[in-house]
């Protein structure tokens, strides 16, 4: 199993707090990806990273900022959660930009609430 | 826009043989990826394809047709475990992932 660790595993908050949910991999990957799942949509890209300090918006990328100041740690932060950001969300890494590269490994995922 | 249809849910029975159907529009094609989330579970790699024909691994096996945008993942000698969503994902030209919404497969004994 690729080494990806996210934590929280379960969170419960409340609306207009700031949310910071972590993923640390020990798998060297250059890429890093947060999705979210919600019933009847597919995982929605919410920012992925290319490398240290590189990062890029996704689809639903409005409300959540992320940092990656380590190859190893991506971090999403919920600026000021609201409802419909109660999701699973899930972390995960590739290697890179060939098909066979870009198998992408998930993390355990978090299960958020905000209430 | 950027699209990928699979059906919502299908039902089979163990020990016999399921095609899960995906069909996909996208800018560019590099890959795809079929992966199996069991509930609450991450989602875990199955099978990718990125040139056109069938690719077996095992029980499971994956066909592709780039000029239709079809792909199809056959299940063989179902299990009782292999209940579980599959999901049907595109690397576009831009190699993001375009996820389809999954297919919830039932097994019943």
């Amino acid at each position: 199993d690729a080494g990806i660790t996210q934590s929280p595993r379960h969170k419960v908050t409340e609306t207009g707090t700031p949310v910071t949910l972590r993923c640390h991999q020990t798998e060297n990957h250059r890429y890093m990806y947060w999705y979210r799942q919600d019933p009847g949509h597919g995982l929605r890209l919410i920012h992925y990273s290319y490398g240290v300090k590189d990062t890029d918006k996704g689809e639903v990328s409005d409300g959540y900022s992320v940092s990656r100041s380590k190859t190893e740690d991506f971090l999403l932060t919920l600026e000021s959660a609201t409802s419909s950001q109660t999701s699973v969300y899930f972390c995960a890494i590739s290697g890179g930009d060939t098909p066979s590269k870009n198998i992408q490994y998930f993390g355990a995922g978090t299960r958020l609430s905000v209430l | 826009g950027q699209n990928i249809d699979q059906p919502t849910e299908m039902t089979a029975t163990e020990g016999a043989i399921v095609q899960i159907n995906c069909t996909y529009q996208t800018s560019g094609f590099n890959g795809l990826f079929w992966y199996q989330q069991h509930a609450g579970e991450a989602p875990t790699f199955l099978s990718y394809n990125v040139l056109d024909g069938l690719e077996e691994k095992g029980r499971f096996s994956s066909f592709l047709s780039r000029s239709k945008g079809y792909s199809y993942l056959l299940l063989k000698e179902l299990q009782m475990k292999d209940s579980a969503s599959y999901l049907c994902a595109v690397t576009d030209s831009n190699y993001q992932l375009i996820w389809g919404a999954g297919t919830k497969l039932i097994i019943k004994p």
